[in-house]
């Protein structure tokens, strides 16, 4: 079946303007999360979904930073006022849904790379 | 503290021969997983194995295999037969109880990158 898909893959923007990044899990994937990860450097957790309901958003390193997710599906991950900081490659992952003792991996999508001038 | 590390920021191998990768963790949690990833040059995430703290045996996928010894907290990952394709950067990963209450995320390592020469 299908994987994880995000879009777009890549993005230019002007600092100061706001993005939105989009991801599609794996159908039937109840939990999904968003990473960053700047270059060459490993991956940054920002949020995590199960189902619509965030139930930590500790991640998120500022609150320029927002997600949603509607219908249990796609989730949309915006950056208003984007800084040159904010330039990285988003990803999103999907796993089954996870509770206490349940180990399930997360599959991860292409990512977006977003990168502000 | 940092949860996972990776002392080897590269490595080369030789076609055909094994490589092992170092993955030391840090959790006082009794339940946790440890994860190992490859991300090649194109960017996307491929997962490679799957360690359970109370799994008795060491995880094989394939050439992949894990040497868990949990008394030192290691999770390393040995790659058998290596091949031009298995070139890409590799991370360990973990999560535990307190990861599941706080977020439900993957604790990432720094990542090695390896690269296989013929």
């Amino acid at each position: 079946g299908a994987g994880v898909s995000q879009s777009p893959s890549n993005k230019v923007t002007e600092k100061g303007k706001d993005v939105e990044l989009r991801c599609d899990p794996i159908s039937g994937h109840t939990a999904l999360y968003w990473y960053r990860q700047s270059l060459g450097q490993g991956l940054e957790f920002l949020i995590y979904f199960q189902g619509n309901s965030a139930p930590d958003k500790s991640g998120l390193p500022s609150d320029r930073f927002s997600a949603e997710r509607t219908g249990g599906s796609v989730s949309t991950l915006t950056i208003q006022r984007t800084q040159q900081e904010d330039s990285a490659v988003y990803l999103c992952a999907s796993s089954l849904a996870v509770s206490s003792g349940s180990l399930y991996e997360q599959y991860f999508g292409p990512g977006t790379r977003l990168t502000v001038t | 503290a940092q949860k996972i590390t990776q002392t080897q920021p590269g490595m080369f191998v030789q076609e055909k021969e094994a490589v092992t990768l170092d993955c030391t963790y840090d959790t006082s949690d009794p339940s946790y997983g440890l994860f190992w990833y490859k991300q090649p040059s194109s960017g996307e995430m491929i997962f490679l194995i799957y360690q359970g703290s109370y799994d008795q045996q060491n995880a094989t996928e394939g050439r992949y295999s894990l040497n868990f010894q949990k008394a030192r907290k290691s999770a390393n990952l040995v790659i058998s037969a290596s091949q031009l394709g298995d070139s890409a950067m590799y991370f360990c990963a973990m999560r535990d109880a307190l990861e599941m209450e706080y977020g439900n995320k993957l604790v990432f390592g720094a990542g090695t990158i390896l690269r296989v020469k013929s």
